[in-house]
């Protein structure tokens, strides 16, 4: 079975640093795209950029680029998305999808359940 | 950057009814290799999003058939021929042909 397993909510102050993950299974991880999406409290989904795992190419929205650092390991099929320095602004629902492509389907078809960050003092 | 722009934001409809959802691109949605790069997804209440349709109008695996994509260009739709219960939930229109790629606002469907 496909899966994207994220890791559990984390609570943290301003300032501190935090890497989440997302688990790749019963697929070949390094062949295709993982995509990151935040969703901020009762708001819409926004994309914040994507890693290729099998050459580690990385795209980037504008608005996320700098404040975010997305990363693979190809040795555990993981995806990571981390922070240097939280702002309370970045307390959010995080969505890691995979993007799946054939002669036939080019979509972002499977998603993990998410990971809440709460940034607050 | 392609803006995505969805109509109506909400919709109440009463079971068997139909309804419809609109998404605008700033942009054609046509890549060079002939495929259209339009997505529908539903967010169901705490859950990720889920594909609804992709290329437009092709139903993902398991997606009911109530359920249909439409469009070219720049203008999209989603129907939902008869809705149900379990169709509640927020509505997301995405496209992936030009980084950075964006959803829509959202379309908010409630049941009667």
């Amino acid at each position: 079975e496909v899966q994207l397993v994220q890791s559990g909510a984390e609570v943290k102050k301003p300032g501190e640093s935090l890497k989440i993950s997302c688990k790749a299974s019963g697929y070949s991880f390094t062949s295709y795209w993982i995509a990151w999406v935040r969703q901020m409290p009762g708001k819409g989904l926004e994309w914040m950029g994507m890693i290729y795992p099998g050459d580690f190419d990385t795209r980037y929205s504008p608005s996320f680029q700098g404040q975010v650092t997305i990363s693979a390991d190809k040795s555990t099929s993981t995806g990571y998305l981390q922070w240097s320095s939280l702002k309370a602004s970045d307390t959010a629902m995080y969505y890691c999808g995979r993007r799946y492509y054939n002669n036939t389907i080019d979509a972002f078809d499977i998603w993990g359940l998410g990971t809440r960050v709460i940034v607050s003092s | 950057d392609i803006v995505m722009t969805q109509t109506p934001l909400s919709l109440s409809v009463t079971p068997g009814q139909p309804a419809s959802i609109s998404c605008k691109s700033s942009q054609r949605l046509l890549h060079s290799n002939g495929r259209t790069y339009l997505f529908w997804f539903l967010q169901r209440p705490r859950q990720p999003p889920q594909l609804l349709i992709y290329e437009v109008s092709n139903r993902f695996s398991g997606v009911p058939e109530r359920f249909s994509g439409s469009g070219s260009g720049t203008d999209f739709t989603l129907k939902i021929s008869r809705v149900e219960a379990e169709d509640v939930g927020v509505y997301y229109c995405m496209q992936s042909v030009q980084l950075p790629y964006a959803f829509g606002q959202g379309t908010k469907l409630e049941i009667k």
